[in-house]
């Protein structure tokens, strides 16, 4: 089964900085998709960047980038130029590209980001 | 972009009573809906996946006679609470895809949260 580990429940960035989210993950799969979520305190999933295992470039959406490391199945989350804004809970999250029922998100447990002024 | 359209968005019911919460896709068809169910500070957990005009996936763990779903159409899946208790009190998110392959991306309705007293 994948698993999904974020080993950080909460950090912390002032505005104006950079700040980097820890993901890991477990799976015996070659092909499949990995995904940073946002949940502000509306608590509406948005969907912040996604990342396809078989392209070997990071994924970037403007202030957003990813550090994907297939091999040591590890994929982070940088978000610089930190706003107010991004405060919410982000969640890391896998899925293989499969179809049907097998083809569903695992996410991880989730990190609180709180910026400071 | 597609909207995932949910409603309820808070409900309040007594013990013993039943809840439908529904959840639209207002510019897709939704060939494949998920629900999750998430706890205060934790993550979503998935309970099922429903393919639409089939039988919906449970995930273990899961009543499916406590927690009905019905996917009648390409827009509209179902989640009925049955004979609810103060215990199913919880924060209930649907998700809908075009189609049943991996590639195609999922788009979460607003949540529903749900007190039982």
């Amino acid at each position: 089964a994948q698993t999904v580990t974020q080993s950080q429940p909460e950090m912390s960035v002032q505005e104006a900085e950079t700040v980097t989210l820890s993901c890991t993950y477990d799976t015996s799969e070659s092909d499949y998709y990995l995904f940073w979520y946002k949940q502000p305190p509306s608590r509406q999933m948005i969907l912040v960047i996604r990342q396809e295992a078989y392209k070997q470039q990071n994924a970037t959406e403007n202030r957003f980038s990813v550090n994907f490391q297939k091999a040591a199945k590890s994929f982070s989350l940088k978000i610089s130029d930190s706003q107010l804004g991004d405060a919410a809970m982000y969640f890391c999250a896998y899925r293989p590209r499969g179809a049907g029922t097998a083809s569903k998100l695992t996410f991880g447990t989730g990190t609180r980001l709180q910026v400071t002024l | 972009g597609a909207v995932v359209s949910q409603h309820p968005s808070r409900v309040i019911c007594k013990s013993g009573t039943s809840v439908k919460i529904e959840c639209r896709s207002l510019d897709f068809q939704a060939t494949t809906m998920f629900w999750y169910r998430q706890f205060p500070k934790q993550s979503l957990m998935l309970m099922a996946t429903s393919n639409e005009g089939s039988k919906a996936t449970y995930e273990q763990g899961v009543e499916k006679d406590k927690f009905l779903i019905n996917h009648a159409s390409l827009t509209l899946s179902t989640l009925t609470v049955t004979s609810a208790h103060p215990e199913d009190s919880s924060f209930y998110i649907c998700s809908a895809r075009l189609g049943f392959s991996g590639n195609q991306p999922q788009h979460f309705g607003d949540g529903t949260r749900l007190s039982i007293l």
